[in-house]
């Protein structure tokens, strides 16, 4: 089993769609937790960081359940540019390493 | 913003030479950089993690006589892939953490393609 799974989708979305990916991590000395963005054949770019709280940026809302290890990402009202693959990553405390999901690809279409 | 860069962007090679690799953080002090190695449609798989002044600390299954990594300064981590084959083709991303921050700044990566 993979430290961090996530569906791979694709998500094919129409705009204005709202979408949700989830991700599950396995390791429960994990301490933070992110939602990075990857465009294809380019690095990935830190989306949000996820908070035990749950936090909201715009129309990206986060969760974090600790209990079920599951982590959530909402995407509202998607656009186009929002297309892309959408990595979770959990790290084992501040010095740790962090440990990336395979990503779940979202196409958002007009 | 923290910027990581690396040089060069793509390199095409032959079978059996070595390629170098550089990252570099331009306008903060990295105590830590990591590499990582992207093969299609997979997640980032970490090889490596390079503290300044000290040896690599190596993944499992990674060999530290292939994949060489020098951290000679708080700026600068290098990657040599030694004797490379086309199985070492893949987008090499290196990644730069300021100090203990959560933050961690990825290079633009580099794709290797060996012939």
């Amino acid at each position: 089993r993979k430290e961090v799974e996530q569906d791979p989708g694709p998500f094919n979305v129409p705009e204005g769609a709202t979408v949700a990916f989830n991700c599950t991590y396995s390791n429960s000395a994990s301490q933070s937790f992110f939602w990075y963005r990857q465009d294809c054949r380019k690095e990935p770019k830190l989306l949000m960081s996820v908070y035990s709280s749950g936090n909201e940026d715009g129309r990206f809302t986060a969760q974090l359940n600790r209990a079920s290890q599951y982590i959530s990402l909402l995407i509202r009202d998607s656009k186009l540019s929002d297309s892309a693959t959408y990595l979770c990553v959990v790290r084992e405390g501040n010095a740790g390493k962090s440990t990336f999901g395979d990503g779940t690809t979202l196409t958002v279409k007009p | 913003g923290a910027v990581v860069s690396q040089h060069p962007s793509r390199v095409i090679c032959k079978s059996g030479t070595s390629v170098k690799i550089e990252c570099r953080s331009l306008d903060f002090q990295a105590t830590t950089m990591f590499w990582y190695r992207q093969f299609p449609k997979q997640s980032l798989m970490l090889m490596a993690t390079s503290n300044e002044g000290s040896k690599a600390t190596y993944e499992q299954g990674v060999e530290k006589d292939k994949f060489l990594i020098n951290h000679a300064s708080l700026t600068l981590s290098t990657l040599t892939v030694t004797s490379a084959h086309p199985e070492d083709s893949s987008f090499y991303i290196c990644s730069a953490r300021l100090g203990y921050s959560q933050t961690q700044y990825f290079g633009p990566g580099t794709r290797l393609l060996v012939l």
